[in-house]
C-alpha cells in the first residue's frame, strides 16, 4: 500500500540547515510527485514545493532562497534541505503524495524545533 | 499569489445537522482544461491532513458520500450531511490552479 514517512532530526539550532528524508512505498518517484507542506504548532497549512514525476522542482517564492528538494528514485526518497533556519521554521514538516495537484496520501509528519 | 479565504461555521454544530464550509478564492480557478483546481482537506486533532475531495467536487477515495464539493470558479462550498463525532476538526481549502499552491487558513468544526 502507498506510504510516506519523513525523518530527521528533532531539534536544529537558529542558522544552521534542516535536512529531511521522506521515504516512499507502494509507488514510483517517476510517476508521482511529491509535495511538502509546513504546519507551525496551532496554525494552518503552507505548501513549501513540490519536485514532479519527472524531476523538475517548483518552490513557494517565500522560501525558495532558502530551500532546496531533490530525490533518489533508487531508494524511493525525497529530500528536503533548508538553511539559515529561524525560531519562526518551528514545525510539523509533511511529505505528501501529489497525483497532479490532489494530495491524496501524506506522511504522519515529523516535528521540528529551531532553538538553541 | 491567490489567496484563499475560508468562512467561519457557527459552531458547535448538533450531530446529524448539515453543515457548510465555504472557501474563496482571489482568482478564477478554472484551468483550460475545463477542470476546477479546488481540493478539500480535513484535519483531526493531532493527525495528518486527509484529501475529502478533489477536481472541486470529485471524492476522494473511501470519502463519505455525505461529503460534497461544489462552486463556481471562485466560490466553493464542501458540505457536510449528517455530521457525526468524527467530522471534527479542521477543513481546509487549497488551489492547485497555479503556482504557489496555496491553503486557506482553515475552518473548524466541533459537533455538539
Amino acid at each position: 500500500q502507498v506510504q510516506l514517512k519523513e525523518s530527521g532530526p528533532g531539534l536544529v539550532q537558529p542558522t544552521q540547515t534542516l535536512s529531511l528524508t521522506c521515504t516512499v512505498s507502494g509507488f514510483s518517484l517517476t510517476s508521482y510527485h511529491v509535495s511538502w507542506v509546513q504546519q507551525p504548532p496551532g496554525k494552518g497549512l503552507e505548501w513549501m514545493g513540490r519536485i514532479r514525476s519527472d524531476g523538475d522542482t517548483y518552490y513557494n517564492s517565500a522560501l525558495k532562497s532558502r530551500l532546496s528538494i531533490s530525490r533518489d528514485t533508487s531508494k524511493s526518497q525525497v529530500f528536503l534541505k533548508m538553511n539559515s533556519l529561524k525560531t519562526e521554521d518551528t514545525a510539523i514538516y509533511y511529505c505528501t503524495r501529489d497525483a497532479a495537484g490532489s494530495f491524496d496520501y501524506w506522511g504522519q509528519g515529523v516535528m521540528v524545533t529551531v532553538s538553541s | 499569489d491567490i489567496v484563499m479565504t475560508q468562512g467561519v461555521l457557527p459552531n458547535p454544530v448538533p450531530s446529524g445537522e448539515s453543515a457548510s464550509i465555504t472557501c474563496r478564492s482571489s482568482k478564477s480557478l478554472v484551468y483550460k482544461d475545463g477542470k476546477t483546481y479546488l481540493n478539500w482537506f480535513l484535519q483531526r486533532p493531532g493527525q495528518s491532513p486527509q484529501l475529502l475531495t478533489y477536481w472541486m467536487s470529485t471524492r476522494a477515495s473511501g470519502v463519505s458520500d455525505r461529503f460534497s464539493g461544489s462552486g463556481s470558479g471562485t466560490y466553493f462550498t464542501l458540505k457536510i450531511s449528517r455530521v457525526r463525532a468524527e467530522d471534527a476538526g479542521v477543513y481546509y481549502c487549497q488551489q492547485v490552479r497555479e503556482y504557489p499552491l496555496t491553503f486557506g487558513s482553515g475552518t473548524k468544526l466541533e459537533i455538539k
